[in-house]
């Protein structure tokens, strides 16, 4: 039972454009969203976060939204840039009762072409 | 600035043999967390810890098991390795609310 998912293995996108990667998510006790972006080689690291209780937040050139009715949420990086290109992760949060554990989907593959 | 720290970072084991996986962070985090990934399926969660003493089963616990006896330190170990367990551990601490913060990896092949 994937209850977070990344249904796009891979994004391709030419350098300036804007890059829209997509997550769906099945479990309405979810509080709390994350996306986290991953380097060959090395561990996944924090790019952006959003609350439950709001459905946008911006970070420079990375914007999260989030559509609860629709349970969804998705990530715009606008330019795009080479060193863009990494694998995105978005992950839940089952709420502070679970222990702070973050559920991830099977992460969608950017790459941003010159 | 270490953060998190796993070791080792690659290791070859034979089907049978057992290993434990180092995880220690110096951020004064309560939460600890083991995840596991395999190509196309993104994270899943084997154990985690809310605190010193306190453990808890993710999503895919069978085969291995932890302790945590410090703040600091949370050890993963594999008992009887099987080639189901070839992946790429990550170990990941947070404060109580806050987001993850993950370790390089340990890449282990079961052979």
């Amino acid at each position: 039972d994937q209850q977070v998912k990344q249904n796009s293995p891979s994004l391709s996108v030419q350098e300036g454009r804007i890059s829209i990667l997509n997550c769906d998510y099945t479990n309405s006790m979810f509080d709390y969203f994350l996306w986290y972006k991953k380097y060959p080689a090395e561990g996944p690291t924090f790019l952006i976060s959003i609350s439950s209780i709001k459905d946008k937040n911006e970070d420079g050139r990375f914007t999260v939204f989030l559509n609860k009715s629709a349970k969804h949420l998705s990530l715009h990086i606008v330019p795009s840039q080479p060193g863009d290109s990494a694998v995105y992760f978005c992950a839940a949060r089952g709420g502070y009762n679970q222990g702070g554990k973050l559920i991830f989907g099977q992460g969608t593959e950017l790459s941003v072409k010159p | 600035n270490a953060g998190v720290t796993q070791t080792p970072k690659f290791r070859i084991l034979k089907i049978g043999q057992s290993m434990t996986l180092q995880c220690t962070q110096d951020m004064n985090h309560n939460y600890m967390y083991w995840y596991r990934q395999d190509p196309g399926m993104g994270l899943k969660l084997i154990y985690y810890s809310v605190g010193a003493g306190i453990t808890d089963k993710g999503e895919v616990p069978n085969g291995y098991n932890v302790s945590r006896s410090t703040t600091e330190d949370f050890p993963l170990r594999l008992e009887l390795a099987a080639p189901s367990q070839t992946s790429v551990y990550f170990c990941a601490s947070s404060s109580s609310t806050g987001e993850l913060f993950f370790g390089e990896g340990s890449r282990l092949t079961v052979l």
